[in-house]
């Protein structure tokens, strides 16, 4: 069974810094592009960034270039999204997706980790 | 980046009743589209992929259909599980963008 578990999420100061980790269990991770897509409260759905599954391409929103980096440690079925430089309006709820083979879409998504950015 | 349109924003419908949301691209993305299914406090559930085919588990009542830049999802009988919102996504370029989203409520 497809497992994703964000952790990482919770409270941080406007200019602060926060690392978003997603376990990964029941496929082979490294053959999988991922992706972390965010929900702002209310609001509808952000394709944040995307890593292939050996990590040699990486693709970033323009709303989060420069200040968030993905990766991923395939030894550990890990994705990781470092978050700098964190605004009010990056508050939301965060994911992680898998895209699928013969789908290519978002075909298993993590239940989700919320990150407030307030004072 | 190829922005994603829905319509309606809200839809109220009766059980039974058949249901058709639009999604519009801003550009053609050939059949690289998506449709997911979000309840309250859930993570999204994907629906149809690549235009029109269904994905696993789903039931058959949920269709979609379009190519280029026009698209449609189809709920043949709305049953009390499907009141939810649906976003439809493009994946055509390595920026997926989703439309922003039609809400399914009980009328």
């Amino acid at each position: 069974e497809v497992q994703l578990l964000e952790s990482g999420g919770g409270l941080v100061q406007p200019g602060g810094s926060l690392r978003l980790s997603c376990s990964a269990s029941g496929f082979s991770f490294s053959s999988f592009a991922m992706t972390w897509v965010r929900q702002a409260p209310g609001k509808g759905l952000e394709s944040v960034s995307t890593i292939s599954g050996p990590a040699d391409s990486t693709f970033y929103a323009d709303s989060v270039k420069g200040r968030f980096t993905i990766s991923r440690d395939n030894s550990k079925n890990t994705l990781y999204l470092e978050m700098t430089s964190l605004r009010a309006e990056d508050t939301a709820v965060y994911y992680c997706a898998k895209e699928g083979s013969s789908t290519s879409a978002f075909d298993y998504w993590g239940q989700g980790t919320l990150i407030t950015v307030s004072s | 980046d190829i922005q994603m349109t829905q319509s309606p924003s809200t839809l109220s419908a009766f059980e039974g009743d058949r249901v058709t949301i639009t999604c519009r691209a801003s550009q053609g993305i050939s059949n690289w589209l998506a449709w997911y299914q979000q309840k309250p406090g859930k993570a999204p559930k994907l629906l149809i992929y690549k235009a029109s085919s269904l994905q696993s588990g789903v039931p058959s009542r949920f269709s979609g259909s379009g190519s280029g830049t026009e698209f449609t999802l189809t709920i043949s009988s709305l049953q009390p599980d499907d009141f939810a919102t649906y976003y439809c996504q493009q994946y055509s370029t390595y920026q997926r963008t989703f439309g922003q989203g039609t809400k399914v409520e009980f009328k």
